[in-house]
């Protein structure tokens, strides 16, 4: 069964802090994985897309890692800002079906100054 | 350039209620969806659409229908709303289909229903 399982589901650090969201999945066959970040009352906004041949990527103080062997991802966000609480998704896409996206339920990240 | 726009924001039906949720994109997107979002689930598909006049079934179409006249509007009804469709819900666009392209979201809109 295709599943993507995230943790912590949620979060709290104090602001300038580093910290790391993690994300499992069982998709397959594997097409890409996806970080997304939803501010409250907002739609998911992209962060980082991933190929199976990419280990790390990153966006500013986002950085995504995947292996692909594990089927583990992680999002590391450094210098935390307050900016950057939100829920964090794990979107993983399969290469076959009509529906082949998977979504994570989210890491809720709050940071307190 | 607004991206993916949703209307309206929210919305309070009562049960048995029908209405209509507007999304529209101007990014000239072949593909678009429509998600629901509950507490503690991960993003569900209702429906898609691969192109305009095309709309397909997602994981829960149950209880919707939809359809896409224009390519640049996607719309969502309820034709007899209950309390299980409460929910927010995000219409999305991409370039290319579900596997490869990038997902961009309208801001959502919070159904009740009573």
């Amino acid at each position: 069964k295709n599943q993507v399982e995230q943790s912590p589901q949620s979060l709290i650090i104090l602001e300038g802090k580093n910290c790391t969201l993690q994300c499992n999945y069982t998709v397959s066959p594997f097409s890409n994985l996806r970080w997304y970040k939803q501010d409250t009352g907002r739609g998911p906004v992209s962060l980082t897309i991933m190929t199976f041949s990419e280990n790390t990527k990153s966006n500013g103080r986002y950085t995504a890692t995947l292996d692909a062997d594990t089927k583990q991802s992680s999002l590391h966000i450094t210098a935390s800002q307050l900016s950057d609480s939100a829920s964090y998704i794990c979107v993983v896409s399969s290469q076959t079906g009509a529906n082949n996206l998977f979504f994570g339920t989210g890491t809720r990240l709050t940071v307190i100054p | 350039n607004a991206g993916v726009t949703q209307t309206p924001k929210f919305r309070v039906l009562k049960t048995g209620q029908s209405m209509t949720l507007l999304c529209a994109q101007d990014m000239n997107h072949e593909y678009m969806y429509w998600y629901r979002q509950d507490p503690g689930m991960g993003l569900r598909l209702i429906h898609y659409s691969v192109g305009e006049g095309t709309t397909a079934k997602g994981e829960v179409p149950d209880g919707y229908n939809v359809s896409r006249l224009k390519k640049q509007n996607f719309l969502l009804g309820l034709e007899s709303a209950a309390p299980s469709q409460t929910s927010v819900y995000f219409c999305a666009s991409s370039y290319q289909g579900l596997s490869t392209g990038e997902l961009f979201f309208g801001e959502g809109s919070r159904l009740t229903v009573l």
